[in-house]
């Protein structure tokens, strides 16, 4: 089955310094990648995601890259905010027919 | 926060009891999960649903049990089985297994002692 690996597991940047979050997959035919963000307390919620006929996709201070090749895809955060100050979820999955597989999570920290 | 939600929001029950957590969502969405969250760790999968009166065991189905009478509403009931009850508890829906965004709820936390 699909095995999602994450890192770093913590993270911690300057307020307005970028942010980089990697995941590997390893079943070659996954091919959604949602990323969620967990606020402190409150439910995990969609923030990005990436099907792979696209190698990156971007809004606005969020992008994610792909590369199937790989099998890794990454989150990256430009001019990083406290309120993006939350754990971070990858996940991987076929479209159809099969459940997301997370990754454990990296915690952001987004210091003043 | 309306779509999916989760009662209660905090659970305290003695070893050894079982306890039914609520899942509702009126998205009318076809699939709905069951996730354990731990301390520093990801989300597991217990069980899902596809469809109505049929689910399936996830990654860390041993010791809970689940049903599914209604397309709205999917409990899940962790049984005394369960040797490591305390964490928390989150539900989610989509419009198919697998298919496009996971909906959460705003999740239990159990306490058992």
């Amino acid at each position: 089955g699909e095995n999602v690996e994450q890192h770093p597991s913590t993270l911690s940047v300057q307020e307005g310094d970028s942010a980089v979050i990697k995941c590997t997959y390893s079943d070659s035919a996954s091919n959604y990648f949602p990323w969620y963000k967990q606020e402190l307390g409150k439910r995990p919620q969609l923030i990005i995601d990436i099907r792979s006929n696209v190698g990156e996709k971007k809004d606005q201070r969020i992008a994610v890259t792909l590369n199937k090749t790989a099998k890794h895809f990454s989150l990256h955060i430009t001019e990083t905010q406290p309120e993006d100050s939350a754990v971070y979820f990858c996940a991987a999955t076929l479209i159809w027919g099969q459940n997301f597989v997370f990754g454990p999570g990296t915690r952001l920290s987004v210091l003043p | 926060d309306g779509g999916i939600t989760q009662s209660p929001k905090y659970l305290f029950r003695k070893e050894g009891q079982n306890v039914t957590l609520s899942c509702e969502q009126n998205l009318n969405h076809d699939a709905m999960y069951w996730y354990r969250q731990d301390p520093g760790q990801g989300l597991r999968l217990i069980y899902y649903s596809q469809i109505v009166n049929d689910f399936q065991k996830g990654d860390i189905a041993e010791g809970y049990s689940v049903s599914r009478e209604k397309k709205e509403s999917f409990p899940l009931t962790v049984t005394s089985a369960q040797k490591n009850p305390t964490a928390f508890y989150l539900c989610a829906s989509s419009e198919g297994q697998g298919v496009g965004e996971q909906y959460f709820g705003p999740g239990t936390r159990l306490t058992v002692t």
